[in-house]
């Protein structure tokens, strides 16, 4: 079965400034989906970014990127230019890619609650 | 475009006691997922709906029961409430031609077992 490790319960930034969030994983697969999902105070989980683990290049979607190190299970979230609405809970997410028994379900971490300081 | 919505947004019941929570699928989605958030913890995969067939299931036991109807809307089912089945319970929608390679998920209900 696969997991999923957030070893930082909370962490701060000062807005403008960069903050990067840690997710290591195991598995036996080669071929997975990995996902940052976001779940502000409203409680609705938004999918921030996502990526195939076949593909080396890291995602990036506007101030958001990954720095995916597929050896060492290590999936890491960088915030670029943190702004206030940036403050949320912030889960990182395992998926299979293959059809059979626990495949397309979400595996989540605990999660890493960001505050952002004005 | 409606996204994932879910009904009620809280719930209040007694131990022992029954309990259904509905989900809509985002326009034009056909599966189905629900999971559980306990508090501080990431979201728990319970079972997964499509074509009105339970596909595929977490380690939840039985007193956790689904339904998927025709329209894709979903319903999750909780008998004999237990204290620890408190928590935020999340419907998440995708369309399985894509793969399910996005879940989109509603605001969930939040239920609280007295």
């Amino acid at each position: 079965a696969q997991t999923v490790t957030q070893s930082q319960p909370e962490m701060s930034v000062q807005e403008a400034e960069t903050v990067t969030l840690s997710c290591t994983y195991d598995t036996s697969e080669s071929d997975y989906y990995l996902f940052w999902y976001k779940q502000p105070p409203s409680r609705q989980m938004i999918l921030v970014i996502r990526q195939e683990a076949y593909k080396q290049q890291n995602a990036t979607e506007n101030r958001f990127s990954v720095n995916f190190q597929k050896a060492a299970k290590s999936f890491s979230l960088k915030i670029s230019d943190s702004q206030l609405g940036d403050a949320a809970m912030y889960f990182c997410a395992y998926r299979s890619v293959h059809s059979g028994a626990g495949s397309y379900q979400l595996t989540f971490g605990k999660g890493t609650k960001l505050s952002v300081i004005p | 475009d409606a996204g994932v919505t879910q009904s009620p947004t809280h719930l209040i019941k007694t131990r022992g006691q029954q309990v259904t929570l509905r989900c809509s699928p985002k326009s034009g989605h056909d599966t189905v997922s629900w999971y559980q958030q306990a508090l501080g913890q990431g979201p728990q995969f319970i079972f997964q709906y499509y074509e009105e067939e339970e596909r595929q299931r977490g380690n939840f036991p039985d007193r956790f029961s689904g339904h998927q109807f025709p329209n894709y809307s979903s319903e999750l089912n909780v008998n004999a409430l237990l204290l620890g089945d408190s928590a935020l319970y999340l419907c998440a929608s995708s369309l399985r031609s894509q793969g399910l390679y996005e879940q989109y998920f509603g605001p969930g209900t939040r239920l609280t077992v007295t």
